[in-house]
């Protein structure tokens, strides 16, 4: 079983709605977790980053990190086609400089 | 430099060849990862640099893979008798140096072996 689990996908939405991209993970000693959007032929960008557990809030995206049930969450409000991408959630322990990458969730938002 | 550049963007080789992948991170950076992602998978770690140190290897898959960073800035993965289960995009990032920092990530590597 891997550390990061992720559901693949495909992933295919209207535009406007509201997205739910989800990991869980094995590793209880996590404390770093983080959002990574990759367009194809790209490479990985930092979308949103939360330490510890709680929700970050930044314009569409909210990011929440539930450390009790292992377990987070990426939502997209108001999707628009440029979201189209894969995403990629990724986590690190404390001290630690090596990310573990969750699969990647391919999300297509169709106009 | 502006971000993370990586060369050659493409390289085929063919099985039992060796192959040298190059990495130049951003110039303030002080760390300096190596990814290998398969086709449809996230990243896997490889390994690490800080300057020069190569602290963390745990990830390099066997011990035809090394990768230096002699004078702290470029980087270099060498993959030597290459098998074709080493087909896959290879990743360079780097950051500023804190575990918690942002690793920005090259346009990565397209090795196919054959």
């Amino acid at each position: 079983q891997k550390e990061v689990e992720q559901d693949p996908g495909p992933l295919s939405v209207p535009e406007g709605a509201i997205v739910s991209l989800n990991c869980t993970y094995s590793n209880s000693a996590f404390q770093y977790f983080m959002w990574y959007r990759q367009y194809s032929r790209k490479g990985p960008e930092l979308l949103m980053y939360t330490y510890s557990s709680g929700n970050k809030e930044d314009g569409r995206f909210t990011a929440q990190v539930d450390k009790s049930s292992k377990y987070i969450s990426l939502f997209i409000r108001d999707s628009q086609p440029s979201d189209s991408a894969t995403y990629l959630c990724a986590m690190s322990q404390q001290g630690a400089q090596k990310l573990v990458f969750g699969q990647g969730t391919r999300l297509t938002i169709n106009p | 430099g502006a971000g993370v550049s990586q060369s050659p963007r493409y390289k085929v080789t063919k099985r039992g060849q060796d192959v040298t992948l190059r990495c130049d991170p951003i110039s303030s950076h002080a760390t300096l990862y190596w990814y290998q992602q398969a086709l449809g998978q996230g990243p896997e770690f490889l390994t690490y640099f800080n300057y020069e140190a190569q602290p963390d290897k745990s990830g390099l898959p066997s011990d035809r893979f090394s990768a230096e960073r002699p004078e702290g800035s470029i980087s270099t993965l060498t993959i030597q008798r290459t098998e074709q289960r080493d087909s896959a995009m290879y990743r360079c990032a780097s950051s500023s140096g804190l575990a918690k920092d942002t690793q920005y990530f090259g346009p990565g590597t397209r090795l196919t072996v054959l």
